[in-house]
């Protein structure tokens, strides 16, 4: 499969745990995103890399939220004292760069539920 | 106002039938359009790009309107497959920063038999 892989596909955590998601995106894919989708809303951006460089971070990703890449290909995404309203479907995407606006594809997300 | 707006539905409609949703976005810089179709607790799959001259792939057919800053879908001849989640998304717009996507909250069709 050379789609987008993201893991753990569940995670079910306490409040106050820091939690870490991984993604690798599609082979060669320079840009890879983040979005949280939470039940009945469309994904809302977080963040996302160029390469290993973060262009740009949402108002959403408050500061116990930290993103990485560091070596342009896989990237995580971890919350530090997570609180119940983290819970969420949280996608990764990836697009190839090739064109300023490219298609994104996403992954199969990882459902974090904070009790 | 939100971004990206879309009837939240649900459109129930019989197998057969032709459907159309819409959306309208707020940013007139906005320069690339989307469709994305999501299935229940499953991720948004691209269903098609939407271009300035509209465009037809099988019983789907995609609209952009830049005056009104809205965009169509147009499914033909239902199927009950079709039942999911159809998302609109558009881009940020022009600067630096326009890779991201704005999505709607989406509209869910349910497809009878």
């Amino acid at each position: 499969d050379t789609g987008v892989s993201q893991d753990p596909r569940h995670k079910i955590t306490k409040r106050g745990q820091n939690v870490t998601f991984r993604c690798d995106p599609i082979s060669e894919h320079n840009r890879l995103y983040w979005y949280r989708q939470t039940l009945g809303q469309g994904p809302e951006f977080l963040t996302y890399f160029q390469n290993e460089a973060q262009l740009e971070k949402s108002r959403l990703l408050s500061d116990r939220f930290s993103a990485e890449r560091p070596k342009g290909s896989f990237s995580t995404l971890e919350i530090q004292r997570t609180e119940q309203g983290d819970s969420a479907m949280y996608l990764c995407a990836s697009s190839s760069g090739l064109a300023r606006t490219d298609t994104q594809y996403f992954g199969p997300g990882t459902r974090l539920t904070v009790l | 106002r939100k971004e990206v707006e879309q009837d939240p539905g649900p459109f129930n409609v019989p197998e057969g039938a032709t459907v159309a949703f819409n959306c309208t976005y707020s940013n007139s810089a906005s320069q690339s359009f989307f469709w994305y179709r999501q299935d229940c607790r499953k991720e948004p799959k691209l269903l098609m790009s939407v271009y300035s001259s509209g465009n037809e792939d099988g019983r789907f057919t995609a609209q952009l309107n830049r005056a009104s800053q809205y965009i169509s879908l147009l499914i033909r001849d239902s199927k009950l497959s079709d039942s999911a989640t159809y998302l609109c998304a558009v881009n940020g717009g022009r600067g630096p920063n326009t890779d991201k996507l704005i999505f709607g909250t989406g509209t869910r069709l349910q497809v009878f038999p």
